[in-house]
């Protein structure tokens, strides 16, 4: 089954505490994305890769970093999370092209004290 | 700069009747148009897209939209509502023209639709 997968679903932690959010899509597909979402907010990317080693920054990179290392896996990390950083995490991976559509993680919701 | 505006933050309507959950846009050239879908705990899934040519699109689930370039809108659409319509509806909009970003999709704030027995 194609899909994207995010791990972990739930995440609690506290303040500074280092942490990765896996993301990893079967689809072959070269870009990938990832994006936060908050009330009154919509969605907004945070990095996105459009292949291999090419990773750049969207609209709301602060305080995040991405790598992509191999072309199915983008792992998002929060080297000191602060309580603003609450919000529910989605990856997501298309194909490249603009008018490809974009499939979406099931999202992981992290809460930072 | 490209943008999308989702005017109503909840649309309620009686299951059987038609629905119309609104989507406006701003590009520089000709847009690349989007609808997403978000159940409880889900992630977004594709419902449809406006790429060019005809423009009423038809869609996953009986939806369907219709691209009016004049009124810069995309509004989603459904004859029949049922109740398991009943989510969160997310607009995009991807301008080709657009340099950098990759696929960027900008999306709009959502609309929470509820359809009632």
């Amino acid at each position: 089954e194609a899909q994207v997968t995010q791990n972990p679903r739930y995440l609690i932690t506290v303040t500074g505490k280092k942490l990765t959010v896996t993301c990893s899509q079967n689809m072959n597909h070269e870009y990938m994305s990832w994006y936060r979402q908050d009330p009154g907010l919509g969605l907004r990317q945070i990095y996105y890769s459009m292949n291999v080693e090419v990773t750049d920054k969207g609209d709301v990179p602060e305080g995040y970093k991405v790598s992509r290392k191999e072309k199915r896996n983008f792992p998002l990390i929060l080297e000191s999370p602060s309580p603003n950083q609450t919000s529910l995490y989605f990856c997501a991976s298309s194909r490249q092209g603009e008018a490809y559509e974009q499939y979406f993680g099931p999202g992981t919701r992290l809460t930072v004290t | 700069a490209q943008s999308v505006a989702q005017p109503e933050d909840q649309v309620n309507v009686a299951e059987g009747n038609p629905l119309t959950v609104k989507c406006t846009y701003s590009v520089s050239g000709n847009p690349y148009l989007f609808w997403y879908v978000q159940y409880p705990n889900r992630g977004l899934q594709f419902l449809l897209k406006y790429i060019t040519g005809d423009n009423l699109v038809k869609g996953s689930y009986g939806f369907e939209a219709e691209f009016n370039k004049s009124q810069t809108s995309f509004h989603l659409k459904k004859p029949s509502a049922l109740v398991s319509d009943s989510a969160l509806y997310f607009c995009a909009v991807r301008d080709p023209i657009l340099t950098g970003g990759g696929n960027k999709l900008t999306f709009g704030t959502g609309t929470q639709l509820k359809v009632e027995l």
